[in-house]
Formats: structure tokens, C-alpha cells, sequence
């Protein structure tokens, strides 16, 4: 089993929509979960991180956390064409390292 | 005013030889990091420097080797290439341990092709 999946995708939803991204991960101790975007051909960026079960907004981000559930999401309100990007989930644990799931490609279409 | 920069940008180099990359933060971070990225965008983490000391050291062939000269800088030779090691490999760097809030930054990446 892989410590943290992600659908790879490709996801794609129209140009306004919400885009909606899913993660889970398997080790119980983890207690740091983030979201970075990356662009082709690009580095990651932070986009979200998240600590506590429940949600954390940031603008037209929301991440999501369920510790019980092992799950964490990453909800795009309003989605834009500038949004199109492979989104990784990282989850950090007990031994300080980060382990990243392979990535859901996103596409925006106007 | 690059906060994490890598050194080269592309490498292309033939199988067996042996070959360096370089890492710089300007950020006043105290722990590094090397990832390698395959071909199918999957983000490995390959080691981890804190405060110049190794601290992460994942399966990784003995030709990978990582050296930190000091909390600015860590850079990573590998010996005796070979075609599977192509792919990117990231720098990056934090204040602190990756555990707990301590957001990783992330270099500009090397593309390494090996022939």
C-alpha cells in the first residue's frame, strides 16, 4: 500500500467550477498535511497547509482534514484556467519527513 | 534574490560518468532537503540535512552521495551513472525539521538525462 494516494487524474472541470481533490494516506502518526501545485516543468509551490481535523480557507482554497478517516482534500472554488496543475499531497510524520502522493493533474477548461 | 537555486539547470551526460549538482538558500534555513521526480512525477525524498548533519537517508544507492559544506548549501554527487537516475531532481530547504508546520521550499529543479 502506498503511504499517500491521490487519483492521478486527469481531472477536469470547466472554467467557475469547483474542483475538488482527494488524498489519503496511511500512516496513523502523521501530523502535517500540505498541498503544493506544480506547473509543467515547474518546481512544487505550497499552496495549503493543514494541522487540525476540520476545514482551513484561504481565499478560493479550502483544505480539508479527517485524521479518522485518514483523508485530506483540497476544494478550488471558482476554479480559472491559471488553476491547470499537477496538486500534491505531502504528509509529514513522526521521523520529520515528508512523503508526497503522486500527484492529481487538473484541467480548467474555459 | 532566488531564495533556492540549483545548479546546472540541465544536465545531459553519458552512462558511467560521474557528476555533481549544487544547491544554494538564501533563506536562512537550517535543513535541506534532495528529492528526485521520475518520469511519472512521483516526488521521492532522497536525503535530509539539519544543521549540516544527515538526518534523512532513504534507499538510495551508495553512488548518491550529499554533501554539506554549511546550512546554506547542500550538494549532491553521483558516481557511475546510469539511464534509470534521469529525472529531476529538487533541492529545497526549511526552517526546522519537515514534522510539524515547517514548510518546505523548493528549488528550480535539475533535469538530468542520461545517455
Amino acid at each position: 500500500q502506498k503511504e499517500v494516494e491521490q487519483n492521478s487524474g486527469p481531472l477536469s472541470v470547466p472554467e467557475g467550477a469547483i474542483a475538488s481533490l482527494n488524498c489519503t494516506y496511511s500512516d496513523r502518526v502523521s501530523q502535517s498535511f500540505f498541498w503544493y501545485r506544480q506547473y509543467s516543468g515547474k518546481s512544487p509551490e505550497l499552496i495549503m497547509s493543514i494541522y487540525s481535523n476540520g476545514d482551513k480557507e484561504d481565499g478560493r482554497f479550502t483544505a480539508q482534514l479527517n485524521k479518522a478517516s485518514q483523508y485530506v482534500s483540497l476544494l478550488i472554488r471558482d476554479s480559472q484556467p491559471s488553476d491547470s496543475a499537477t496538486y500534491l499531497c505531502a504528509v509529514t510524520g513522526n521521523n520529520n519527513d515528508m512523503r508526497f502522493g503522486a500527484g492529481t493533474r487538473l484541467t480548467v477548461k474555459p | 534574490d532566488t531564495a533556492v537555486s540549483q545548479t546546472p539547470k540541465y544536465l545531459v551526460t553519458q552512462m558511467g560518468n560521474d557528476k555533481s549538482i549544487k544547491c544554494e538558500q538564501n533563506l536562512g534555513h537550517d535543513t535541506m532537503y534532495w528529492y528526485k521526480q521520475d518520469s511519472k512525477k512521483f516526488l521521492k525524498i532522497m536525503f535530509s540535512y539539519n544543521n549540516k548533519e544527515l538526518i534523512i537517508n532513504e534507499t538510495v544507492p551508495n553512488r548518491f552521495s550529499p554533501k554539506s559544506p554549511d546550512k546554506a548549501h547542500l550538494n549532491l554527487h553521483i558516481n557511475s551513472l546510469e539511464l534509470g537516475d534521469s529525472a529531476v531532481y529538487f533541492c529545497a530547504s526549511s526552517q526546522g525539521l519537515a514534522g510539524g508546520s515547517k514548510t518546505q521550499y523548493f528549488g528550480p529543479g535539475t533535469r538530468l538525462l542520461v545517455l
